[in-house]
């Protein structure tokens, strides 16, 4: 069993274009990320949402919106695509409290 | 701002050998530190973490060594393995919103262990 599945693993898709990549655990953390690692690999924390309520938002363009349907998943979808969002992104997990975060395998989005 | 400072960026060691990664911090109110381990294709892995009121976590051939005064720590590869061939993550921890936590990762370091 996964314990955090993002979906799709690849997304090619054009400039303009909205997109959406989803994210689910079941490990029962109370708490979900998304993270941006760029081609140089370097992680950036994006959005935190603790049981459905955002509680970080680092400065990142509004075309990126999170959703949180049920403290089990954490969706972000993207508007009008740049070829600069190109980067692979991350959705981990933890306890709110916790300090340990479990990460997913990672969507490479590619925009041409 | 890079609040975590990692070094080197790439590092070649032959097998058996040790391998060092450093970092280096300035907020004070970061309180816990792990390493994150990275294959590729795949998320990053929790490797091991230490709290600051230790100098020094072992486990297995992985030790994180510690200097709060310094405000640095860096984590010691022993017999290092083809397989740990990966890229490394230092990170730390503080508080945020509450009881929530956040972590700020460092820049990565591209290790390579030669057979």
């Amino acid at each position: 069993d996964t314990a955090v599945s993002q979906t799709p693993k690849y997304l090619v898709t054009q400039m303009g274009n909205d997109k959406s990549i989803k994210c689910e655990q079941n490990l029962g953390h109370d708490t979900m990320y998304w993270y941006k690692q760029d081609s140089k690999k370097f992680l950036k924390i994006m959005f935190s949402y603790n049981n459905k309520e955002l509680i970080i938002n680092e400065t990142v363009p509004n075309r990126f919106s999170p959703k949180s349907p049920d403290k089990a998943h954490l969706n972000l979808h993207i508007n009008s695509l740049e070829l600069g969002d190109s980067a692979v992104y991350f959705c981990a997990s933890s306890q709110r409290t916790g300090d340990r975060a479990f990460f997913g395998q990672g969507t490479r989005l590619t925009v041409v | 701002q890079q609040q975590v400072k990692q070094s080197p960026q790439s590092l070649i060691v032959q097998k058996g050998g040790i391998s060092i990664i450093n970092c280096a911090y300035e907020n004070t109110a970061f309180d816990y530190f792990p390493w994150y381990q990275q294959f590729p294709g795949k998320g990053p892995a929790l490797l091991i973490a230490i709290r600051p009121d230790v100098s020094e976590k072992k486990e297995g051939r992985f030790t994180i060594s510690f200097n709060k005064s310094a405000k640095q720590f860096s984590l010691h590869i022993m017999d290092s393995q083809p397989g740990d061939s990966a890229t490394y993550f230092c990170a730390a921890s503080s508080r945020v919103a509450g009881s929530a936590r956040q972590l700020t990762f460092g820049s990565g370091t591209q290790l390579t262990v030669l057979p």
